[in-house]
C-alpha cells in the first residue's frame, strides 16, 4: 500500500481566515513533506519532517506553520494567507532509510484558493 | 544553470510510437533518480526510479541512467493516449533532497 491521504480536497479561504491542511500515511514512513505547486510549475519543497522533527524549512513565510503530531500525521496550519498563496498543496512521505532510493509518494493534494 | 533540466517540450507523438523524455542534472553526488507522471489537476504519480547505471525496464517504460554524463531518460514504448500527461524528472541529491525538473508535457495523438 503506497497511499497518502490528504484532506480537504478543496479549500477556499479569505485572507483573515485560519485553516489547516491534513495529511496521513500508514506505510511506516519516517519522513513527511509539504510541497506547493503552482500551475505548470514543478512542486516546490516547503517543509520536511524526519523522524517527527522539522529538518528542513525552505524559507517559507510564517503564515504557513507545519506540525507533525506523530509519525503518521502531518498538518499545515494556514493564517493570513495572500491570494498568491493559491496553489495545489501536496503532501508526500518516504522511508528515510540511510542509503537507498528514499522514494517519495505523494498524496492527492489540496487545491487551495485564497480570496 | 538549473539543477535539473528537462527537454522543454511540449512533445507530441502518434499512438504506438516511442516517446523519449530526457533529463540532465548538475549534482554529481546525486544518488537516485525518479520519473513521475502528473495528469492535469492531479498529484505526481511515481512511474519508476533508477539508481544504477544502465537500463531499467517496467512494462512499456524504460529508464536509462548515465552518471558519467549526468543524464537520465525515460522511454515509453507503444505510447497510448492515456500516457498524455506531464512527466517530471526528480533527482535525489547529495543533501538527500528531491529536486524536480520543470516537466515535459507529452501528448499522444490517436
Amino acid at each position: 500500500d503506497t497511499e497518502v491521504t490528504q484532506t480537504p480536497k478543496h479549500l477556499v479561504m479569505g485572507m483573515t481566515n485560519k485553516k489547516s491542511l491534513k495529511c496521513e500515511q500508514h506505510m511506516g514512513h519516517r519522513a513527511m513533506y509539504w510541497y506547493k505547486q503552482k500551475a505548470k510549475k514543478p512542486p516546490e519543497l516547503m517543509f520536511v519532517y524526519s523522524y517527527e522533527k522539522l529538518s528542513i524549512n525552505e524559507s517559507v513565510p510564517s503564515r504557513f506553520s507545519p506540525e507533525c503530531p506523530n509519525s503518521s500525521l502531518l498538518n499545515l496550519h494556514l493564517h493570513a494567507l495572500q491570494p498568491e498563496d493559491s496553489a495545489l498543496y501536496l503532501c508526500a512521505s518516504s522511508q528515510r532509510l540511510a542509503g537507498g532510493p528514499d522514494t517519495q509518494y505523494f498524496g492527492p493534494g489540496t487545491r487551495l484558493t485564497v480570496l | 544553470q538549473k539543477e535539473v533540466e528537462q527537454n522543454s517540450g511540449p512533445l507530441s507523438v502518434p499512438e504506438g510510437a516511442i516517446a523519449s523524455l530526457n533529463c540532465t542534472y548538475s549534482d554529481r553526488g546525486s544518488q537516485s533518480f525518479f520519473w513521475y507522471r502528473q495528469y492535469s489537476g492531479k498529484s505526481p504519480e511515481l512511474i519508476m526510479f533508477i539508481y544504477s547505471n544502465g537500463d531499467k525496464e517496467d512494462g512499456r517504460f524504460t529508464a536509462q541512467l548515465n552518471k558519467a554524463s549526468q543524464y537520465v531518460s525515460l522511454l515509453i514504448r507503444d505510447s497510448q493516449p492515456s500516457d498524455s500527461a506531464t512527466y517530471l524528472c526528480a533527482v535525489l541529491g547529495s543533501a538527500r533532497q528531491l529536486t524536480f525538473g520543470s516537466g515535459t508535457q507529452l501528448t499522444v495523438l490517436p
